[in-house]
């Protein structure tokens, strides 16, 4: 299967703790991009990496996220100190660079009780 | 900030009916994208659109990039019980170095036997 994935699938945390989500972008996808989504909701972007450097954060991505992509492939995006608040699915994308079609991973759901 | 308004909200129709939604917005995209969400799933792309004007099918699916640029709408002719699911569509627009895309809320479809 060469298309975006993610791990977990899902995840139950109890509030307070640290989450960490993994992203494997389509392998010769430039950009890749995270967006949360809750239910009955359209995604929302939360931040995009062109390879290794984040271009772009969007104002839901709190200083308790951080996203990374050391190399340009992987991706992680951490979530600290977890809060009810953040239950959602955490969807991965990637693209090629410009106008390009972004393509989505399976997503992973974020419960926390 | 750039909002899109899709309709209709949810669908519930009888197998074998066809289906119009559409997405409208106060703002001009570059590209309209439609995907397909089914429930615990990431978004999966059923039609791009590139061109003011554009009239694309997929199968049973067509989509139209409206003249403004500022609309789009997605037929699906003949519906079967494995159309459930909820329908986005999204545009993408230049935004300083990048290519953002916006969702709308989502149209849930329903499909009775």
């Amino acid at each position: 299967d060469t298309g975006v994935s993610q791990d977990p699938r899902h995840k139950i945390t109890k509030r307070g703790q640290n989450v960490t989500f993994r992203c494997d972008p389509i392998s010769e996808h430039n950009r890749l991009y995270w967006y949360r989504q809750t239910l009955g909701q359209g995604p929302e972007f939360l931040t995009y990496f062109q390879n290794e450097a984040q271009l772009e954060k969007s104002r839901l991505l709190s200083d308790r996220f951080s996203a990374e992509r050391p190399k340009g492939s992987f991706s992680t995006l951490e979530i600290q100190r977890t809060e009810q608040g953040d239950s959602a699915m955490y969807l991965c994308a990637s693209s090629l660079v410009g106008p390009a079609i972004i393509y989505f991973g399976e997503g992973s759901w974020l419960t926390v009780v | 900030g750039q909002q899109l308004n899709q309709s209709p909200q949810s669908m519930f129709i009888q197998e074998g009916e066809d289906v119009s939604m559409n997405c409208t917005s106060s703002s001009i995209f570059n590209t309209w994208l439609w995907y397909k969400q089914d429930p615990g799933e990431g978004p999966v792309l059923l039609i791009a659109l590139y061109k003011a004007g554009e009239l694309t099918s997929n199968g049973r699916l067509t989509a139209q990039f409206g003249i403004t640029r500022k609309d789009s709408f997605l037929n699906i002719s003949a519906s079967i019980p494995s159309d459930v699911g909820i329908y986005f569509c999204a545009g993408q627009l230049k935004m300083d170095s990048s290519y953002k895309l916006i969702f709308g809320s989502g149209t849930r479809l329903l499909v009775r036997p």
